[in-house]
């Protein structure tokens, strides 16, 4: 049973082309995490959202977290080669509850 | 600051056979856990110790596989008798405590580079 719906899947793009990646549960999250990792390595925080309606930038990565904390998006403007790997979101349901993680969206930018 | 070292980087074995792999967490870090990552798809938890005892081990599979963290330090996850299916990335973390993590803190895991493990 997947608990967290990532969407797309897999998603293949041209260098300078903005992308969202979507995140979505039927229960709400305590909190939610977004990861990056690339291949051959273990997933690295990106950033960790709490509040409902919260937003936050990480220079083009911008990660909102909806209203009912059910749900949550990254979006990434102007991609670059470098953004190229698989995001993973992953919630706990209490502050202290395991971390699950989405199956992952993969990203691919070209050049 | 040195991360979370796990070994080996790759092992390949047949099925039926027996494998073990070592992880060594961020130092002071009070928790660790074991996910598994098939392919194609996201970290699924095996395990989470707080210091030496078990949190959560609630989708590991007991049949075969067991994992032990005796002096609150490094972790071991041991299979056997491994199957074709358990052919799979094993991932270690490891964070402040998650009591530590509510606390204001990010919670974040820190991941090893993990063991890469074919079964045959």
């Amino acid at each position: 049973t997947q608990l967290l719906e990532q969407s797309p899947q897999f998603l293949s793009i041209q260098e300078g082309e903005n992308l969202t990646v979507y995140c979505n549960s039927s229960s709400v999250f305590s909190s939610l995490q977004w990861y990056r990792q690339e291949p051959g390595e273990g997933p690295v925080l990106l950033v960790t959202v709490v509040t409902g309606g919260e937003v936050k930038k990480l220079k083009r990565l911008t990660f909102q977290f909806g209203d009912a904390r059910k749900d949550s998006s990254l979006h990434i403007t102007a991609a670059q080669t470098g953004d190229t790997g698989l995001y993973l979101c992953a919630r706990r349901r209490t502050s202290y509850g395991k971390l699950t993680f989405g199956q992952g969206t993969i990203l691919t930018v070209h050049p | 600051e040195a991360g979370v070292a796990q070994s080996p980087r790759y092992k390949i074995i047949e099925k039926r056979q027996s494998v073990a792999f070592w992880c060594n967490p961020i130092s002071g870090h009070a928790t660790l856990y074991w996910y598994q990552q098939i392919l194609g798809q996201g970290p699924k938890l095996l395990i989470q110790f707080q210091n030496n005892g078990v949190v959560d081990d609630s989708q590991l599979p007991k049949d075969r596989f067991s994992a032990e963290r005796l002096k609150g330090v490094d972790s071991t996850l041991k299979i056997q008798p491994a199957k074709l299916e358990d052919s799979a990335v094993y991932l270690c973390a490891s964070s402040l405590s998650v009591l530590q993590g509510a606390r204001g803190g990010t919670g974040e895991l820190f991941f090893g580079e993990g063991s890469r493990l074919t079964v045959l």
